[in-house]
Order: structure tokens, then sequence, then C-alpha cells
């Protein structure tokens, strides 16, 4: 596609839910990486993938946390069992490949409730 | 660890003055420098790039500086507008890692 798509753009989910966070990257984009962004607060590196596999998962917080990439193409992060300190915005980027910036999409809003 | 960050986290400019914004790293190896812009609820825009083999390069009313002897890095933005409020960041690259070291992010906010 044009740009990086996430989907939903906004979740709100019961404490104790599992939820997925799907991102369609850039079409021939081999780099695909998951940050999170508490409220007012900078990026912290979740994961990346380099094709369908991960080679840096050190950003994950919990075991509660997985990545997925199929087809070299979308990626879903799943979190099993929210909880309220999960509430933040999961930003994907995907970029051509190592040395290049990132095009982000614009986000998933997840709230814990 | 060696990190990027920044010397201000907020910024107050008149509408029409330029703004200066800064970002200090640490690690000598980085060779590739990026600035992002977000505005609320969009996820970060990239704005303008520099390697480490310049040392400024000129976009659309904006400009970086890199100055590798003192590992500093700044965005100027020419004529400020309205539009232009936003957080900041900075980001390195460290010899083609795939993965990019973000800064705290300065949020820029443009009196009318």
């Amino acid at each position: 596609g044009a740009g990086v798509s996430q989907s939903p753009s906004n979740k709100v989910t019961e404490k104790g839910k599992d939820v997925e966070l799907r991102c369609d990257p850039i079409s021939g984009h081999t780099a695909l990486y998951w940050y999170r962004q508490s409220l007012g607060q900078g990026l912290e590196f979740l994961i990346y993938f380099q094709g369908n596999s991960a080679p840096d998962k050190s950003g994950l917080p919990s075991d509660r946390f997985s990545a997925e990439r199929t087809g070299g193409s979308v990626s879903t992060l799943t979190i099993q069992r929210t909880q309220q300190e999960d509430s933040a915005v999961y930003l994907c980027a995907s970029s051509l490949g190592a040395g290049m910036g990132y095009t982000f999409g614009s986000g998933t809003r997840l709230t814990v409730v | 660890g060696e990190n990027v960050g920044l010397h201000l986290p907020t910024l107050s400019v008149q509408e029409g003055d330029n703004s200066i914004i800064n970002c200090a790293y640490s690690n000598s190896a980085s060779d590739y420098f990026i600035w992002y812009k977000q505005e609320s609820g969009k996820g970060p825009q990239f704005i303008i790039d520099i390697r480490s083999n310049m040392d400024k390069r000129q976009g659309q009313r904006v400009t970086v500086l890199l100055n590798k002897t003192v590992k500093h890095l700044s965005l100027q933005i020419a004529a400020t507008q309205p539009g232009d409020s936003a957080v900041y960041f900075c980001a390195e690259n460290i010899q083609n890692d795939y993965k990019l070291s973000f800064g705290a992010g300065t949020t820029v906010t443009v009196r009318a």
C-alpha cells in the first residue's frame, strides 16, 4: 500500500482480555518494527522483523506480548491478559532495510479498562 | 548505555520566528540521523535526514545541522507556523543497524 496501515485505530478492552493489533507495512519493505508510546512519552522499542523472522525481541515487556509476521508482510502484535499499564499507543513502522529511515503508521490507541 | 537525548523537552516559539531544536548523541559510531515530527493523534512523520559525511542539509523551511565533533544535531525551522506545533524526535542509526534509537522528544508550541 501507499503507507503503513494499522488497525484498529482505537481499541478499548477489559482487563484480562486478549487483543490483537494489526500492521500492514509498505509493499516491499522487508523490515517491520513495533513501538509503544505512553501518553506524553517517547518511543519504546518492542520488536523488529526482518522478513518473517524476529532477530530482536528485546523490547517485549513480558511474556504476555508476542508478535508474528507472515508472508513478509502483515504483522500482528498480540497482548494476552491485558493490564491497565498496557494502555498506550502502539506504533508500527516499516523500512526498506538497514540504515534506512522508517515510515510509521498512525498507531493503535489501546485503552484497558 | 549510549542513547540519543534532547537538551530541552519543550519549546515555545512566536509565529514567524525561527525555531531551533537540539539533540545530543553519545555514540560516535552513529552515521545516520533523522528528524521526525509527531502531531497529536498521529504517527511520527519523516522530516529530514542527514548522513555523517555531511554537516548540513536543507529541506523546505527546515535545515538539519550535524556537528560530529561535539556529537550534536539540530533542526532549524524557518518562519515557524502554527502547523509546526508538534513533538519532534531525533533518531540515530549506527552503521547500518536495522534499529533506530530515538531521543525523548521536544514539544514545540507555536504562539500566535
